[in-house]
């Protein structure tokens, strides 16, 4: 099975900071990785797809990137109604999740 | 837009079946053209994607779970469904239907239902 390691688990960040999380795979997964967010008490809702698309609606201060085992997901100015759980999913298999980002108000 | 809501029981007893099921409106299961997952979050935890259904009834699951899954599809009544056998207090969750143009990302999710495993 592919593992997807997410860090950090959790982070403190200010609106407007430029907020940065890593995903790394075990094994080169081309461009196979979603990212998502999830509000509490909420389904989570796709941000990009194929590591570096965003889906139609969403701001574009969202961005992703990486390619084989190391990807990034980039929030460029946060804004209140980010605060949220971010995930990252692989699908180079059956769909696996990484651990999840915590993002929470400093 | 496709929507989706989960029904079933709340409470299981262990080493009993749980059976949940999604309904969907906005769109046609049987038209094609969409996958069909259900997906899982331990609560305070992450999430595990359990297996998809296409239209034409084929199926890929998780195979850490896949002795114990079966997921169906109903087109007439457009809803899929999910049966896990044997569970235990491990697969106390919430569980989510999703689906999606492809099995590689969920674009659209239902709200979530809560099942206990407990005696």
């Amino acid at each position: 099975d592919i593992q997807m390691t997410q860090s950090p688990s959790s982070l403190s960040a200010s609106v407007g900071d430029r907020v940065t999380i890593t995903c790394q795979a075990s094994q080169d997964i081309s461009n196979h990785l979603n990212w998502y967010q999830q509000k509490p008490g909420k389904a989570p809702k796709v941000l990009i797809y194929d590591a570096s698309n965003l889906k139609t609606g969403v701001p574009s201060r969202f961005s992703g990137s990486g390619s084989g085992t190391d990807f990034t997901f980039t929030i460029s100015s946060l804004q209140p109604e980010d605060f949220a759980t971010y995930y990252c999913q692989q699908y180079d298999d059956f769909p696996f999740f990484g651990g999840g980002t915590k993002v929470e108000i400093k | 837009q496709v929507q989706l809501q989960e029904s079933g029981p709340g409470l299981v007893k262990p080493s009993q079946t749980l059976s949940l099921t999604c309904t969907v409106s906005g769109g046609s299961i049987g038209s094609g053209g969409h996958y069909w997952s259900w997906i899982r979050q331990h609560p305070g935890k992450g999430l595990e994607w359990i297996g998809y259904i296409y239209f034409s009834g084929g199926t890929y699951y998780n195979p850490s779970l896949k002795s114990r899954l079966t997921i169906s599809v109903d087109t007439s009544n457009n809803q899929f469904s999910l049966r896990l056998s044997s569970v235990t207090a491990a697969d106390t969750a919430f569980y989510y239907c999703a689906s999606g143009p492809t099995w590689t990302h969920f674009d659209f999710w239902g709200q979530g239902t809560l099942v206990t495993v407990s005696s």
